[in-house]
């Protein structure tokens, strides 16, 4: 079965700094991979994907992910982090007719 | 293009009672999947349907039924509601050309006292 997992809670970094925002994962077969994001009293926006090729994926936003097999990893980055990317992040993975989400990882940049 | 909507946006429902939400997807999206979302844990996979036929279903009681209409719009029904069904439930809407691909709508946040 496959599994999700974002091993923190929150992550606090200043703004203008990089951020990353871990995931790790367990699947059968090849990973189909995902980042969404959930600000207060909304629902999920799609912000990138892994279905196959280049490690280092380009999302929405100034993100990027950067997709490791032997590690089973899929971290969330950005060079410099606004205030404005403050929320709620999911990793997700593709599943039999299913997404599965890790439990999130809340974002706080302070100005 | 409008995005995937859901109705209502609020609901404060009694113990016991029915409740339905519904959903209607992107245009041209052809499989709709409703998710639970309590309180700070991710969304639990319920239902997808597609081509109004139900193709997967996560691990909730019979309380929960869902069906898809011809337009595609779907609606989620639970009855005999506990304290428990109290959460965000997201529908999410995939179109056939990328597949893996889902899109949220805004939710509906169901409060059961």
């Amino acid at each position: 079965a496959q599994s999700v997992a974002q091993p923190e809670d929150q992550v606090n970094v200043a703004e203008g700094n990089p951020l990353t925002v871990k995931c790790t994962y367990s699947v059968s077969g090849n990973p189909y991979l995902f980042w969404y994001v959930q600000y207060p009293n909304r629902g999920l926006q799609f912000l990138l994907k892994y279905i196959t090729g280049d490690n280092l994926v380009k999302g929405s936003y100034g993100f990027e992910a950067e997709f490791n097999k032997s590690q089973t990893s899929f971290h969330l980055k950005k060079p410099s982090a606004l205030v404005s990317d403050s929320a709620l992040y999911f990793c997700a993975a593709s599943g039999f007719q299913k997404l599965v989400f890790g439990t999130g990882t809340r974002l706080l940049v302070s100005p | 293009d409008a995005g995937v909507t859901q109705s209502p946006t609020h609901l404060i429902k009694t113990r016991g009672q029915q409740v339905t939400l519904r959903c209607s997807p992107i245009s041209g999206h052809k499989s709709v999947s409703w998710y639970q979302q309590v309180l700070g844990q991710g969304p639990q996979f319920i239902f997808q349907y597609y081509e109004k036929e139900e193709r997967g279903r996560g691990n909730f009681p019979d309380r929960f039924s869902a069906r898809q209409f011809p337009n595609y719009s779907s609606e989620l029904n639970v009855n005999a509601l506990l304290l428990g069904d109290s959460a965000l439930y997201l529908c999410a809407s995939s179109g056939d050309r990328e597949r893996y691909e889902q899109y949220f709508g805004p939710g509906t946040r169901l409060t059961v006292t």
